[in-house]
């Protein structure tokens, strides 16, 4: 069963432009985290905000989570090219060893 | 510096056989995991191990088997591969606390014909 749903499930933007994401989960989690996958290849793993906190910023990218809502958002400022992959968020539940549910996924096109 | 290793990257099989997916993870991580993905379910988990000897299963266990006799390996076997087990099969690895992200590996294609 999936734990986390994203929207949109394709996204396409110009170079420039920022990109935002979004992830609804069902049940309470410890943490939550996104991950890029470029075509072909494994997922990295780009940030992870834990349950108490409401925002998080790494570089271009800003995490919020609201855990009223069971839902979270990824916001990739002044996108590049570079950013097309699929951005995927993953929920953590540390009763169960931390193993990570992922939703589906959005592909994100940012056209140069 | 190698990381996380998957062999083979492609592999074809017929149905019936059985078929073992490699992993190797050069940093002592604790936590290990294999993961499939496929279009419309995303990526699934199927078995993980806490450490050398500890494995459990995740929510796609049914017709694969898991080994860790050493920390840094943790081979998936299929004993008798089915078509439906036609996927992109990725390990991960985490050094500790679920409190951390995944680093993951670059994927094995597996085609059961």
């Amino acid at each position: 069963s999936q734990q986390g749903e994203e929207d949109p499930q394709a996204l396409s933007i110009q170079e420039g432009e920022n990109a935002t994401m979004n992830c609804s989960y069902k049940t309470s989690i410890n943490n939550l985290q996104w991950y890029r996958q470029n075509s072909g290849r494994g997922l990295v793993h780009l940030i992870l905000i834990r349950s108490n906190e409401r925002e998080k910023h790494s570089g271009r990218l800003r995490v919020t989570l609201d855990t009223s809502k069971k839902s979270s958002s990824l916001l990739i400022t002044a996108s590049r090219a570079a950013d097309t992959a699929s951005y995927f968020c993953a929920t953590a539940i540390y009763n169960q060893g931390g193993k990570l549910i992922f939703g589906q996924g959005t592909e994100l096109s940012v056209k140069p | 510096d190698a990381g996380i290793t998957q062999s083979p990257r492609y592999k074809i099989t017929e149905t019936g056989r059985q078929v073992t997916l490699m992993c190797h993870q050069t940093w002592s991580h604790s936590y290990m995991f294999w993961y499939r993905q496929d279009l419309g379910h995303g990526l699934r988990l199927i078995y993980y191990s806490a450490a050398a000897d500890i494995t459990d299963k995740g929510e796609v266990p049914d017709g694969y088997v898991v080994s860790r006799s050493k920390t840094e390996n943790f081979p998936l076997t299929l004993e008798s591969a089915t078509r439906s087990q036609t996927s992109v099969y990725f390990c991960a690895s985490r050094l500790g606390p679920p409190s951390t992200g995944q680093y993951f590996g670059p994927g094995t294609r597996l085609t059961v014909t």
